[in-house]
C-alpha cells in the first residue's frame, strides 16, 4: 500500500470557483511534507512546505494545511484561474528514510 | 548545473527498439528517483538509488526495464524492445537524502516524454 494517498484522482472544477486535494499519509516519524505543481509539459516544482509543527501555510492562492495526528494534508485553492490546471503532488520526508510521493490530483480548470 | 537536467526531452522510438533515458541529478545529492506518468495518470515509482546502497528496483515494471547509477552521479534508464504501453512521460527527481533535515526536498527534473510508434 502507498504511504501517501492523494483524493480526488481527478477533478474538473469552475473558473474562479474554489477547490481542496487532499493528502492522507502513514508515514511516520515525519519531517516534512511538501506539495508540487505540475504544469503540462513541465517538471513539478514546490510549492508549500510544512513540518510537523505547522498547521498552515500559505502561497499566493494556495493554501495548505496539515494535521499531523490524523496524518492528513489539505491543498485549497482559491479563485481557481485557468492557469491552475495542473498535476499537484504530495511528497512526505520521513525521518532517516526516503521520500514518499503521492500520485497526484489532476485539477482542470474551465472557462 | 543548476536543477535536475534530464534528457533527451522528448524522443520518438519505433516499437521494439532500445531506449536511453538520462538523468542529471543535482551534485551532492545522493538520493535519485524514477518515476513514470502515463497519460492522464498518476506518478508510478520504478526505481530508487541512494548512495552505494543496493537500489530498490521493485516498481520496475518489466525485465525490459533497467537502470544504473554510479555513485551519486549520472543515472540512466533503458527500456529494451519497447512497446506501445511504454509511451509516458518519465520522471527523475534527486534530493540530498538527509532525511532527518526539515527542508529536505525533492528536485524534479523536466521529464523525457516517451512515444513509441
Amino acid at each position: 500500500k502507498n504511504q501517501v494517498e492523494q483524493s480526488p484522482q481527478s477533478l474538473i472544477i469552475l473558473e474562479g470557483k474554489n477547490c481542496t486535494l487532499q493528502c492522507n499519509y502513514t508515514v511516520s516519524p515525519f519531517s516534512n511534507l511538501r506539495w508540487y505543481k505540475q504544469d503540462t509539459g513541465r517538471g513539478p516544482v514546490s510549492l508549500t512546505i510544512m513540518t510537523f509543527s505547522e498547521n498552515t501555510k500559505s502561497n499566493g492562492r494556495y493554501t495548505a494545511t496539515l494535521d499531523a495526528d490524523t496524518k492528513q494534508s489539505s491543498l485549497h485553492i482559491t479563485a481557481s484561474q485557468l492557469s491552475d490546471s495542473a498535476s499537484y503532488i504530495c511528497v512526505v520526508s520521513p525521518r532517516n528514510n526516503r521520500l514518499a510521493f503521492g500520485k497526484g490530483n489532476q485539477v482542470v480548470v474551465i472557462p | 548545473g543548476a536543477g535536475v537536467s534530464q534528457s533527451p526531452s522528448n524522443k520518438v522510438t519505433e516499437k521494439g527498439k532500445d531506449v536511453e533515458l538520462r538523468c542529471d541529478p543535482i551534485s551532492g545529492h545522493t538520493a535519485l528517483y524514477w518515476y513514470r506518468q502515463r497519460l492522464g495518470q498518476g506518478l508510478e515509482f520504478l526505481i530508487y538509488f541512494q548512495g552505494n546502497s543496493a537500489p530498490d528496483k521493485s516498481g520496475l515494471p518489466s525485465d525490459r526495464f533497467s537502470a544504473e547509477r554510479t555513485g551519486e552521479s549520472v543515472s540512466t534508464l533503458t527500456i529494451q524492445r519497447t512497446q506501445q504501453e511504454d509511451s509516458a512521460v518519465y520522471l527523475c527527481a534527486s534530493s540530498s537524502g538527509v532525511e532527518a533535515a526539515s527542508h529536505t526536498e525533492a528536485f524534479f527534473g523536466q521529464g523525457t516524454r516517451l512515444t513509441v510508434v
